[in-house]
């Protein structure tokens, strides 16, 4: 069972250039997020979907835009990378019932350095 | 928004006590929990915690709430060298919105 599998792990960007995150996850799960981590700064919500088909911003979502392309797929552009933007992404999901969030499963995480 | 707090680091020996302290933010927070993340992982749910409960034990691991005081604390009994990690204490602050403390790095030495 893969749970939340994201590519790429590691990625190395000019500053200027984009890419795009992929996250998938096979549990069934209505709600996908996009975190960042930094050093210090623990982790910092980007943004969220909470079923197919809606998105939301959550604490940082400047220079990010993400798409719901299905119940499975939820994926995070860069457009213009910045080297603010070097940290380490991770896509999560969960079955969310109302306000609660319930328990968030996590992928191994991108390693993304923009130069 | 305001951020949640935790001390960086903690350094126990093996066989000790561990606490990690925690202070949230959002006093209408009905759920709050402890996240671990290993080394180049993503995170796991640890524990969980209502807000309307003092106390949960869940073998080796004790949480602390303290409302009034917006006080989140997590106890690991004997602790081991598999508990190095960084663990992360998170709060719903709004609708499906979880949001994660600064992290504490836990060093657990022989």
């Amino acid at each position: 069972n893969a749970g939340v599998t994201q590519t790429p792990k590691f990625q190395v960007l000019k500053t200027g250039q984009s890419m795009t995150l992929q996250c998938a996850q096979d549990m069934n799960h209505n709600s996908m997020y996009w975190y960042r981590q930094d050093p210090g700064m623990g982790l910092r919500l980007i943004y969220y979907s909470a079923s197919e088909g809606t998105t939301d911003k959550g604490e940082v979502p400047n220079g990010y835009n993400v798409s719901r392309l299905n119940k499975r797929e939820f994926s995070l552009r860069l457009e213009s990378a910045a080297p603010s933007q070097t940290s380490v992404y991770f896509c999560a999901s969960s079955e969310a019932q109302g306000l609660n969030t319930g328990e968030l499963f996590f992928g191994e995480g991108s390693r993304l350095t923009v130069l | 928004g305001e951020d949640v707090e935790q001390s960086l680091f903690l350094s126990v020996r093996e066989g000790d006590s561990s606490v990690i302290n925690c202070t949230y933010t959002d006093s209408s927070s009905t759920y709050l929990y402890w996240y671990k993340q290993e080394p180049g992982a993503g995170l796991q749910l640890l524990t969980y915690i209502f807000s309307n409960m003092d106390m949960k034990q869940d073998q080796r691991l004790t949480v602390l709430l303290n409302k009034k005081d917006k006080h989140l604390s997590l106890r690991i009994a004997d602790t081991q060298t598999g508990d190095s990690a960084i663990y992360f204490c998170a709060e719903i602050r709004s609708f499906q919105k979880l949001v994660f403390g600064t992290g504490t790095r836990l060093l657990v030495s022989p």
